[in-house]
């Protein structure tokens, strides 16, 4: 069946260094996939997607680049701030399905 | 415009009660989800709304579980003869038309402890 499978945290990172979160998925065909955000105190937010192969997903310095021949979308960004300090989900939503299928999280803790 | 509302914020019962929890999606999203995020885990699928029928119930997890969406809009979720094992944060998301590409926008959850 269709899942998700992302990378364990905790992660905690020094503020200006990189990010990667590595996400992986199995799924029929051709899925979209999601990075969404939880701040604390939050709901989940949208933070980018991509809906075909070699899409490149981007939003506030994050970056992730569906790649089909490795079930891949690895979320990455340069130079994290405190204020990211959040917990990250990666998704899928398969080509014929209505329902997203989310990884576990990954919370990132970013320190001055 | 305003997102998506859930209430209560905060819902405890004891075990054997009936519960309802409440999803007020953004206007004009046809199609409206509700899922279960256990601690620790990413939200799972319960069920998906388009328009006022229960297009795929497949993720309610037994036949305590039933929602409904009357008037295409608001829905309910009920939860009858609650158990421990289902206290967890009630998450409802609602989107244009059904997924694939589209985003689908997330309430804050409802909280539910079962006693």
């Amino acid at each position: 069946g269709d899942s998700v499978t992302q990378m364990e945290g905790p992660v905690t990172l020094s503020e200006e260094a990189f990010l990667t979160i590595n996400c992986t998925y199995t799924a029929t065909g051709y899925p979209s996939l999601f990075w969404y955000v939880q701040y604390p105190g939050e709901g989940l937010q949208l933070l980018l997607k991509a809906t075909k192969a070699d899409d490149k997903g981007s939003n506030k310095g994050f970056e992730a680049t569906y790649r089909k021949e490795t079930t891949s979308f690895h979320l990455e960004k340069g130079s994290v701030q405190v204020s990211d300090s959040a917990v990250y989900f990666c998704a899928l939503i398969p080509n014929t399905g209505n329902q997203f299928y989310f990884g576990t999280g990954t919370s990132l803790t970013v320190i001055p | 415009g305003a997102g998506v509302s859930q209430t209560p914020s905060n819902k405890v019962t004891e075990k054997g009660k009936y519960v309802e929890l409440r999803c007020d999606p953004i206007s004009g999203h046809t199609a409206l989800y509700w899922y279960r995020q256990s601690l620790g885990q990413g939200p799972e699928f319960l069920i998906y709304f388009q328009g006022t029928g229960a297009a795929d119930d497949s993720g309610l997890p037994n036949d305590r579980f039933f929602a409904v969406r009357p008037e295409g809009s608001v829905s309910t979720l009920k939860i009858q003869r609650t158990e421990r094992g289902d206290s967890a944060v009630y998450l409802c998301a609602s989107s244009f038309v059904r997924a694939g590409g589209y985003e689908q926008f997330f309430g804050p959850g409802t909280r539910l402890t079962v006693l």
